[in-house]
C-alpha cells in the first residue's frame, strides 16, 4: 500500500512562529499536494509539486511556502503563523499525469494560539 | 467561483436503502473524475474513479454525464458502515484535483 506519512498528528503553535509541516511518501510518486480542510469550506489546495524542486501555487498560497528537495518529501512552511491558519492540513501524492487518484496522509491538525 | 458542487445533505437512510449523490462541475475541459470517502476525523480515501462508460464496484456504481457536466454515485443496499462523507473530485489537465465540499450520508438501523 502507498503510504503518505505526515510528521505530526496534532500541533499547537504560537502566533508569529515559523511552522514546518512534513510529508513523506514511499511509493516513488511524482506528484505531491498540500490541502487544508475547514468546516464548510471543504478541501482547498495550497501548493502542489510535479517534480523535485518544482512547485505550483494552488488556490490559497498566501502565507505559505513549500519545499521539495527530494522526491519523497514535500514540506509546507507557514512563514509567520496566524490564528486563521488553524486548520486540518492534508498532504497527498499521486503518480504523474492527471488520471490517478490521490493518496492522502492522515493529516495534521494545527492550532495557532 | 464554485467549480465543483455537491448537495451537502445530510442524507439519512435506513439500512438496505438505495441512495444516489450527484456532483456538478463547471469546467467542460475536466478530464478525470473521482469519488472519495471520508470518515469523521480521518483523511479522504479513494473510493472509485469515474469513467465515461460508467463503472461498478460491488454495491457502488459511478457514472459520468459529460453533456450535463455531472458525476453520480449510487449506493445500493446501504450498510451502517457506509455512513461517511462522500467527496467528488475533478481534474483538468495540468492542475490538481478540485474537491466538492462533500455529501454526508447517515445510514440507520
Amino acid at each position: 500500500d502507498v503510504k503518505v506519512t505526515q510528521s505530526s498528528r496534532y500541533l499547537v503553535k504560537r502566533t508569529g512562529e515559523k511552522v514546518f509541516l512534513e510529508c513523506v511518501q514511499d511509493m516513488d510518486h511524482e506528484n505531491m499536494f498540500w490541502y487544508r480542510q475547514d468546516p464548510g469550506l471543504g478541501l482547498r489546495l495550497i501548493y502542489f509539486s510535479y517534480d523535485v524542486k518544482m512547485k505550483e501555487k494552488g488556490d490559497i498560497p498566501e502565507g505559505y511556502s513549500v519545499s521539495r528537495e527530494k522526491k519523497e518529501r514535500f514540506s509546507l512552511i507557514l512563514e509567520s503563523a496566524s490564528t486563521n491558519q488553524t486548520s486540518m492540513y492534508l498532504c497527498a501524492s499521486s503518480l504523474a499525469g492527471g488520471n490517478y487518484g490521490y493518496t492522502f496522509g492522515s493529516g495534521t491538525r494545527l492550532t495557532v494560539v | 467561483r464554485k467549480e465543483v458542487e455537491q448537495d451537502p445533505g445530510p442524507f439519512n437512510v435506513p439500512e438496505g436503502a438505495t441512495v444516489a449523490f450527484n456532483c456538478t462541475y463547471s469546467n467542460s475541459a475536466s478530464q478525470s473524475f473521482f469519488w472519495y470517502r471520508q470518515d469523521c476525523r480521518k483523511e479522504p480515501k479513494l473510493l472509485m474513479s469515474v469513467y465515461s462508460s460508467g463503472n461498478e464496484d460491488g454495491r457502488f456504481t459511478a457514472q459520468l454525464n459529460r453533456a450535463s457536466q455531472y458525476i453520480s454515485l449510487l449506493i445500493r443496499d446501504s450498510k451502517l458502515s457506509d455512513s461517511a462523507t462522500y467527496l467528488c473530485a475533478v481534474n483538468q489537465a495540468g492542475t490538481a484535483l478540485i474537491f466538492g465540499k462533500g455529501t454526508t450520508l447517515s445510514v440507520s438501523s
